[in-house]
């Protein structure tokens, strides 16, 4: 499966774009982009999901270049309640949702 | 329109005991699984299910056994608990395997062993 590297934290203030980016480098062709949210003490939650070029959901937009290689999720004017972990997964297997996930970004949003 | 039902929310156990968390899930999907979350971690795969009957390990299997005699269901047994073993344990489950799927996740059970 592939590795993702996503920065562990950002700070945002209300109001504002926040773009975080994940480092997917070894991703394979048959490989989607799926990305969750996870607020404290709730299970993660999907958020968007894409192949290449970018997809756009009611929460959020998805860009992805065309080497695949990395791939940023876009929140458009956050909110203090967007403040949670945002987890970039790679992949995944047809045996199952064996989901991989890293550490995330801690996303902060400020007043 | 339950989704993805954990129970207990809350456990202690001694060392030594043994317990069952329970999933349940009413969307009539297929793939069903396990993961443990560490304090500041991503979640791991403990175990999971492609449907009634098939099991397989994840990630971190050792400690845990499941089973999968129906569709919504798919328990998870600590078989002689232990200190290293306390986490957050959340259950999900998908219609169907794979990289385009969405996964829906339990609240989770928050279990402590002392």
């Amino acid at each position: 499966l592939a590795k993702t590297t996503q920065p562990i934290s950002m700070d945002s203030y209300e109001g504002q774009e926040v773009n975080i980016t994940c480092s997917h480098n070894n991703i394979a062709t048959n490989d989607y982009i799926t990305w969750y949210q996870q607020f404290p003490s709730q299970g993660p939650r999907f958020i968007i999901q894409g192949y290449k070029t970018k997809v756009t959901n009611e929460v959020a937009s998805l860009f992805i270049p065309a080497d695949r290689k990395s791939s940023t999720l876009s929140l458009p004017r956050v909110s203090l309640s967007d403040t949670a972990v945002y987890y970039c997964l790679v992949g995944g297997d047809n045996a199952g949702n064996m989901l991989t996930f890293g550490g995330g970004t801690r996303l902060m949003v400020k007043p | 329109n339950a989704g993805v039902t954990q129970t207990p929310k809350f456990q202690v156990l001694k060392t030594g005991q043994s317990m069952t968390l329970q999933c349940a899930q009413d969307m009539n999907h297929e793939y069903m699984s396990w993961y443990r979350q560490d304090p500041g971690m991503g979640l791991r795969l403990i175990h999971y299910s492609v449907g009634a009957g098939i099991t397989d390990q994840g990630e971190v299997p050792n400690g845990y056994n499941v089973s999968r005699s129906t569709t919504e269901d798919f328990p998870l047994r600590l078989l002689s608990a232990a200190p290293s073993q306390t986490s957050v344990y959340f259950c999900a489950s998908s219609p169907v395997g794979g990289k385009d799927t969405e996964a829906f996740f339990g609240q989770g059970t928050r279990l402590t062993v002392v």
